[in-house]
């Protein structure tokens, strides 16, 4: 079974400032996907960002960019001139086609302070 | 809008009582996941259905139980409350497609539904 593991309940950064999550997991699939999603105080659940496991290239989107290292089953999320609204919960999640059984690890809480 | 909708966003029932929360998909999605996210904590994977079948399950008490339709739209029912089952239900749809690509795996969440057990 996938397990997602963050290991950092909490985390603060100044505004402007850039911020790295961790995120590791485990699995003996070769073929996945990874993702971060953001969890606001409105609990909505925001893709932040995707990452195929057979691209080498790092995903990103925007302020938002990802070093994905794949023997080492890492997959952290950097933050880049950081915002107030970043401020959220932020989820790594993983999915193997095979099964389509998306799994969450526990997330960071972010906050962006001014 | 992820597109995904689901009823009702609150609800609030006593201890031994039994709900139903829906959830209808994206247009298109075959595939239904539900999830428990308790206070503060993470999300719990529950079920997973695909086209009307079940595909996956993780940590999904005997009391609780779901379903997709024909329509696929999925309701999961949720039996002899207890104060711990006090959380925030989310359902998601995806595409669904084994064989991944394009957008395969990526999950669209509703808003959640609140329950709450008195």
């Amino acid at each position: 079974a996938q397990t997602v593991t963050q290991s950092q309940p909490e985390m603060s950064v100044q505004e402007a400032e850039t911020v790295t999550l961790s995120c590791t997991y485990d699995t003996s699939e070769n073929n996945y996907y990874l993702f971060w999603y953001k969890q606001p105080p409105s609990r909505q659940m925001i893709l932040v960002i995707r990452q195929e496991a057979y691209k080498q290239q790092n995903a990103t989107e925007n302020r938002f960019s990802v070093n994905f290292q794949k023997a080492a089953k890492s997959f952290s999320l950097k933050i880049s001139d950081s915002q107030l609204g970043d401020t959220a919960m932020y989820f790594c999640a993983f999915i193997a086609p095979i099964n389509n059984d998306m799994r969450f690890g526990a997330g960071t809480r972010l906050t962006v302070k001014p | 809008d992820s597109g995904v909708t689901q009823t009702p966003k609150h609800l609030i029932t006593a201890t031994g009582q039994r709900v139903t929360l829906r959830c209808s998909p994206r247009s298109g999605d075959l595939s239904v996941y539900w999830y428990q996210q308790s206070l503060d904590q993470g999300l719990q994977f529950l079920i997973q259905y695909y086209n009307g079948e079940e595909r996956a399950k993780g940590n999904i008490l005997e009391r609780f139980s779901a379903q997709q339709f024909p329509d696929l739209h999925s309701e999961l029912n949720l039996s002899s409350l207890e104060l711990g089952d006090s959380a925030l239900y989310f359902c998601a749809s995806s595409v669904g497609s084994r064989t991944g690509g394009g957008r395969a795996g990526e999950l669209f969440f509703g808003e959640g539904s609140r329950l709450t057990v008195l």
